[in-house]
């Protein structure tokens, strides 16, 4: 089945700098990936996701950038605030058989 | 509309019990999903239901099962508890393939304790 490696597991900015997360799938057939922050106490809420025939996409300061060759994928945050604190997850799926990495934490250090 | 919907929100149970979650999935959603989520291992995919059928699992011994009835609300079951089962189970539904998007809505998770 599908692998997911994020990495990595933790990471701490300061306020305004950009953050990147990148994440590696197994299964060339994954054709949607998923970017999902989850904040304490709550579940994984969508932030943005890319599916395979597209290269990169991006909303306001979040954007994401696919790779299929390499079957790699990454976030990439800019100006970077302190409610961007939380654990994100990246995920690769085919259908609705959707496989999550293990989440990066978070922290904008303001 | 309403999200998805786990209930119930916080569950106590001694090692060797059998517990039982649910999950109520987005209106029209078809799809129900569950993971199990602790510190050390992230989102662990256990099982996903359509149409009242598994269609996928996870490494998951056999203690954890599942079922999705007819509106499309699913539980899952834990037999034998253990320590290690002790962690947050989440559920999400996705829309059907004809709705575009295969996003996965989560709901806020059951937090089990196995003491």
């Amino acid at each position: 089945g599908e692998n997911v490696e994020q990495h990595p597991s933790t990471l701490s900015v300061q306020e305004g700098d950009s953050a990147v997360i990148k994440c590696t799938y197994s299964d060339s057939a994954s054709n949607y990936f998923p970017w999902y922050k989850q904040e304490l106490g709550k579940g994984p809420q969508l932030i943005i996701d890319i599916r395979s025939n597209v290269g990169e996409k991006k909303d306001q300061r979040i954007a994401v950038t696919l790779n299929k060759t390499a079957k790699h994928f990454s976030l990439h945050i800019t100006e970077t605030q302190p409610e961007d604190s939380a654990v994100y997850f990246c995920a690769a799926s085919i259908g609705n058989d959707m496989r999550f990495g293990a989440g990066t934490r978070l922290t904008v250090k303001p | 509309k309403a999200g998805v919907t786990q209930t119930p929100r916080y569950l106590i149970k001694t090692r060797g019990q059998q517990v039982t979650l649910s999950c109520s999935p987005i209106s029209g959603h078809r799809s129900v999903s569950w993971y199990q989520q602790t510190p050390g291992q992230g989102l662990q995919f256990l099982f996903e239901y359509f149409s009242e059928t598994q269609r996928n699992k996870g490494n998951f011994p056999g203690r954890f099962s599942g079922r999705q009835f007819s509106n499309s609300r699913s539980e899952m079951n834990v037999s034998t508890l253990e320590l290690g089962d002790s962690a947050l189970y989440l559920c999400a539904s996705s829309p059907p393939p004809g709705w575009g998007n295969t996003e996965a809505f989560f709901g806020q998770g059951t937090r089990l304790t196995v003491v």
